[in-house]
């Protein structure tokens, strides 16, 4: 079963425009790890943010923002004036201590365009 | 510079060919993964280590061996490619300790294999 879902597989959006990534997870652990990744066209992968299960406070970093919200199990990312340079594959990963050691079990990924 | 070391960058195996992905860290984190990324499927897992001498099973092992002689070194081999096994291969570490606090996985810039 799919433990990240990113439902999103592609967006396009027009330069300055806001754009929202959604993430759903699911997990039985109490203690659990959310990791944000960026992977650009030329194939690295980019750390974003990681959160931890007992922190539910939204975090801002410049443009992108973050939104962790356990009732839905969700963990939101949201990019404020979107630039062409933000165009990029960004993957939602779960980290849990009963999967292989806190492994990241990441979602498939939603593929972001940003046109000029 | 510090981080993780993954070579070769790039390679064509002919199917049945055998061959070895390298990846080198010098953080000295216990624990070390290799992950695939095939086109619209994210990151799996395939093996992990937790330390020097243990190894284990992720999502996708078949086709695959590793082995944890040290800290610094984790080697994914393939014995006989596979055209299923092209893929984009990613290795990343991080310390084993302090799941309660900061840590993060550091991932090498991965290794590009097509088998024909």
């Amino acid at each position: 079963a799919q433990k990240v879902t990113q439902a999103q597989t592609e967006i396009s959006v027009v330069e300055k425009e806001d754009v929202t990534l959604d993430c759903v997870y699911e997990t039985r652990d109490t203690t659990y790890y959310l990791f944000w990744y960026k992977q650009p066209p030329s194939g690295e992968l980019v750390f974003l943010i990681r959160r931890n299960s007992f922190d539910e406070q939204n975090e801002i970093s410049g443009r992108y923002s973050w939104n962790f919200q356990k009732s839905t199990s969700s963990f939101n990312f949201t990019i404020t004036a979107s630039q062409v340079v933000d165009s990029a594959v960004y993957f939602c990963a779960l980290s849990e201590n009963s999967n292989s050691g806190y492994a990241l079990n990441f979602g498939k990924g939603t593929s972001l365009l940003v046109t000029p | 510079n510090a981080g993780v070391t993954q070579t070769p960058k790039f390679q064509v195996l002919k199917t049945g060919q055998s061959m070895t992905l390298q990846c080198a860290q010098d953080m000295n984190h216990e624990y070390m993964s290799w992950y695939r990324q095939d086109p619209g499927m994210g990151l799996r897992l395939i093996h992990y280590s937790v330390g020097a001498g243990i190894t284990d099973q992720g999502e996708v092992p078949n086709g695959y061996n590793v082995s944890r002689s040290t800290t610094e070194d984790f080697p994914l081999r393939l014995l006989s490619a596979a055209p299923s096994q092209t893929s984009v291969y990613f290795c990343a570490s991080r310390p084993l300790g302090g799941a309660q606090t900061n840590y993060g996985y550091t991932f090498g810039s991965g290794t590009r294999l097509t088998v024909v």
